[in-house]
């Protein structure tokens, strides 16, 4: 079956610094979606990409549907405490699911 | 706008006790919806999806049962909880777009079965 690698697992920076995270899949997808999730909240959409190349920015947030279509990234730059959280990727062909998801610390 | 609704935010239950979870959207017709559960620090399980009233379909077998008694209403219940099922229940829905579609998730409830 289809199967979502999502990495790093955690990332612990210092605030200010760059992030890069990626999602890479085992067969083609035509959706890739990035969440953000706070402690006891439910994941919120980030970016959502629907076409390979597709390259997407929401402030500080950049993310690529990979033109093999079998992955995605997702970047931060300049991060702020508030970055942090659980990053998941999802994506899929007719049917989502979900990477592990990265989760991010922020060191002030 | 869409929003969607989920109670209660958190339950602490005993063993063998029954169990209902309760999702609505609101500001959208005939969503998709969806029930996943989260274990602490992991990734998203689909539990159940219905595409329509009445219309569940079950992803993995387990305690629990899902029902959708109205357009923007889907239930998570179970008759008799175990102490696996404990978790973060997230509820979920997208409007239907053929091959590509976006979800959105609810706040979650948070279950512990003692």
């Amino acid at each position: 079956g289809q199967q979502l690698n999502q990495s790093p697992q955690s990332m612990f920076i210092q605030e200010g610094e760059d992030v890069s995270m990626n999602c890479t899949s085992s067969s083609i997808f035509n959706t890739w979606l990035w969440y953000k999730q706070d402690p006891g909240e439910g994941p919120v959409l980030l970016i959502a990409l629907y076409k390979a190349g597709e390259l997407t920015s929401n402030g500080r947030l950049t993310a690529q549907f990979g033109i093999t279509r079998k992955d995605s990234f997702l970047n931060i730059s300049a991060s702020i405490p508030s970055d942090v959280g659980i990053y998941f990727c999802g994506g899929g062909y007719n049917k989502l699911i979900f990477g592990a998801g990265t989760r991010l610390a922020v060191h002030p | 706008s869409q929003t969607i609704h989920q109670w209660p935010a958190t339950l602490v239950q005993p063993v063998g006790s029954p169990l209902s979870l309760e999702c609505t959207v609101e500001g959208t017709s005939n969503p998709n919806l969806y029930w996943y559960r989260q274990a602490a620090g992991r990734g998203l399980q689909l539990l159940f999806y219905s595409v329509g009233i009445g219309q569940i379909s079950s992803e993995v077998p387990q305690n629990l049962s899902a029902s959708r008694p109205q357009d923007r209403q889907f239930i998570l219940s179970s008759k008799k909880l175990l102490l696996s099922d404990s978790g973060f229940y997230l509820c979920a829905w997208s409007v239907p777009a053929g091959l590509q579609e976006t979800q959105y998730f609810g706040p979650g409830t948070r279950l512990l079965v003692l």
